[in-house]
């Protein structure tokens, strides 16, 4: 079945440095999604790629998705405190109708 | 606009005890799904449904049923709890629009089974 892996597991950094997290899935992907959930809390959407090589920026956040729709990274640049929480991926193998699996997930330490 | 809500919140039951998770969303959205989270685990896809009267399984089915007979209601339950199956369990309902899906979660049932 279709697996979505991500790595690191745990990064614990000092604030004011950055942080990537990198998804893998086993399939292609028709798009890819980034989430954040905080302690406690529940999955936030932060956005969506779709085409092969996109690269889409919020603010210190940038993220890219592979040529090959197969990988996808979260970079974030100059952490802060308020990035807490644990970051997944989450992809469709076909659009719109396909299951949306989840990435396992990186879990963020930002250390003030 | 109450987005997608769940209920119970909080629940515990009994080993071989039934319940339903209840989920509601009052956007009109076609895609509704259920996950559960384990203590430092990632989401893992139940079961989902395209739209009214259309279900389908998703990685971790066993044990648990769904149906999905109006568009805003997708009910969980639980036929015979047993202790595995605590968890945190998410209900999401999603749109398609211009290509792009966004996805809205509910806030979570915290389950346990003793």
């Amino acid at each position: 079945g279709q697996q979505v892996m991500q790595i690191p597991q745990y990064q614990h950094v000092q604030e004011g440095e950055d942080f990537t997290t990198y998804c893998n899935s086993s399939t292609t992907l028709s798009n890819i999604q980034w989430y954040k959930q905080r302690p406690g809390g529940h999955p936030v959407f932060l956005i969506q790629l779709v085409k092969s090589g996109e690269v889409k920026k919020q603010k210190r956040l940038t993220f890219q998705f592979g040529e090959a729709k197969k990988n996808s990274s979260l970079h974030i640049t100059a952490t802060q405190t308020t990035d807490v929480g644990t970051y997944f991926c989450a992809g469709r193998r076909s659009y719109n109708t396909d299951k949306l699996i989840f990435g396992t997930g990186t879990r963020l330490q930002v250390f003030p | 606009n109450a987005g997608v809500t769940q209920t119970p919140k909080f629940q515990v039951l009994k080993t071989g005890q039934s319940m339903t998770l209840q989920c509601a969303q009052d956007m009109n959205h076609e895609y509704m799904s259920w996950y559960r989270q384990d203590p430092g685990m990632g989401l893992r896809l139940i079961h989902y449904s395209v739209g009214a009267g259309i279900t389908d399984q998703g990685e971790v089915p066993n044990g648990y049923n769904v149906s999905r007979s109006t568009t805003e209601d997708f009910p969980l339950r639980l036929l015979s709890a047993a202790p595995s199956q605590t968890s945190v369990y998410f209900c999401a309902s999603s749109y398609f629009y211009r290509g792009i899906d966004t996805i809205y979660f509910g806030e979570g049932s915290w389950l346990t089974v003793v």
